[in-house]
Order: structure tokens, then sequence, then C-alpha cells
């Protein structure tokens, strides 16, 4: 079975500091991971995808097959960034049943 | 393009009512998922459907069923409510049936009493 998680509900820094979400996964196959967000009073919509390896907004995460980890890295914290962001896998490349973690709320304190 | 709309907002239900829910897709996307999200939980994938036919299913019982129309708008139904069924509903749109990001709707909250 998969699972994924988010060890951290709630994570504050301050602004221009460094940030990073914790997200490990468990899955005996290979995954496809992706980051959702949550901004206040808008939809969840994708952050970033492990196979594009882009950065979005600042944000990139690597996946650590090794350790089974997913976790989002933005070097300087931005106000803008405070939102709800939640880690998510898929047993299948190409598949759209998602698995998400329970999230973490991430507050950047100007 | 409004995106992905669903309708209710909200609803408010009685244990052992049945509830329809509905979902818009975003324009061009004829895949829809449906997910449940708890409070204080990530959303958990209830199941997909493309074509008209339900194609993946999450763990979920039979009481949960749905539908989709030509149009690719998608309905779902939940029978002999629970007060553990209360939740968002999160509805999902993709161009394909794989491969593609997601793009979710604002949700419908249902309250069973």
């Amino acid at each position: 079975a998969q699972r994924v998680t988010q060890p951290e509900k709630l994570l504050s820094v301050f602004k221009g500091a460094p940030v990073e979400l914790k997200c490990n996964y468990s899955y005996s196959g290979s995954p496809e991971l992706f980051w959702y967000v949550q901004y206040s009073r808008q939809r969840l919509q994708l952050l970033l995808r492990h196979i594009s390896r882009e950065s979005i907004k600042g944000f990139t995460a690597d996946l650590n097959k090794g350790e089974t980890s997913f976790h989002l890295k933005k070097p300087f914290a931005q106000e803008e960034d405070s939102a709800m962001y939640y880690c998510a896998l898929s047993t299948q490349t190409g598949a759209n049943n998602l698995f998400f973690g329970t999230g973490t709320r991430l507050t950047v304190i100007p | 393009d409004a995106g992905v709309t669903q309708s209710p907002t909200h609803l408010i239900k009685t244990r052992g009512q049945q509830v329809t829910l509905r979902c818009s897709p975003k324009s061009g996307h004829d895949t829809v998922s449906w997910y449940q999200q708890a409070l204080g939980q990530g959303p958990q994938f209830i199941f997909q459907y493309y074509e008209e036919e339900e194609r993946q299913r999450g763990n979920f019982p039979d009481r949960f069923s749905g539908h989709q129309f030509p149009n690719y708008s998608s309905e779902l139904n939940v029978n002999a409510l629970l007060l553990g069924d209360s939740a968002l509903y999160l509805c999902a749109s993709s161009p394909l049936p794989g491969g593609n990001e997601q793009f979710f709707g604002p949700g419908t909250r249902l309250t069973v009493l």
C-alpha cells in the first residue's frame, strides 16, 4: 500500500529565511511525486512535479528514492508563500489517482 | 473559462439520506476525478471517470457512486449518509486520464447531521 507522510502540520519561518517542507512516502513501485498548494481562499493547485524537475516560484523538490523523500525547499521565503502545502503520490506514471499527505500549513512571518 | 465548477457550495443532510454533488470540468478536459477531504486531512481519491465510465476507484464503499455525462460533467452520489461522510468533496479535471496536471474545483462542503 502507498502512504504519504508530512510530519509537520504547522511550520513558521521568517521572511528571507530558508524553508523546507518535509514529505516522506512509502510505495514498493516507482511513484510519481507532486506538491500541491492552496493559498487562502483559493483552490488546490499544482506547484511542481518531480518528473518535470522545474523550479516554480523559487521552490524545488528532489526525489530521493533511497530515503523515500520528496522535500520541498526554497532558499528565501516570501510572505506570499504562506499557504497550505500538500505532498501527493501517484502509483502509476500517467495516473490521476493521487494519494495526499495531511498537509503542512506554512506561515511566513514578516 | 471559469475552470472547474462544483455545485452546490454547501449542503446539509441528515443520516440515511442520499446526496448528489455536481461537477463541470475545465473546458477541454474530459477526465473527472472526485476526492473527499475530511477536516484536517488531505484529499482522498474516490474515483475517476473517463468516457462515461468509472476507470479507477479508491477505497470507498459502494454507497459512493458516480456518473459522467456526454458533455464530460459528472455527478457524485452518496447513499445512506453517515456522520463520517461530512467532508469537503473536491472535483478535479484533466485533459487525459493520466500524466497530466489535475485542476481542482472549489469543493462542496457536505455536513451530515
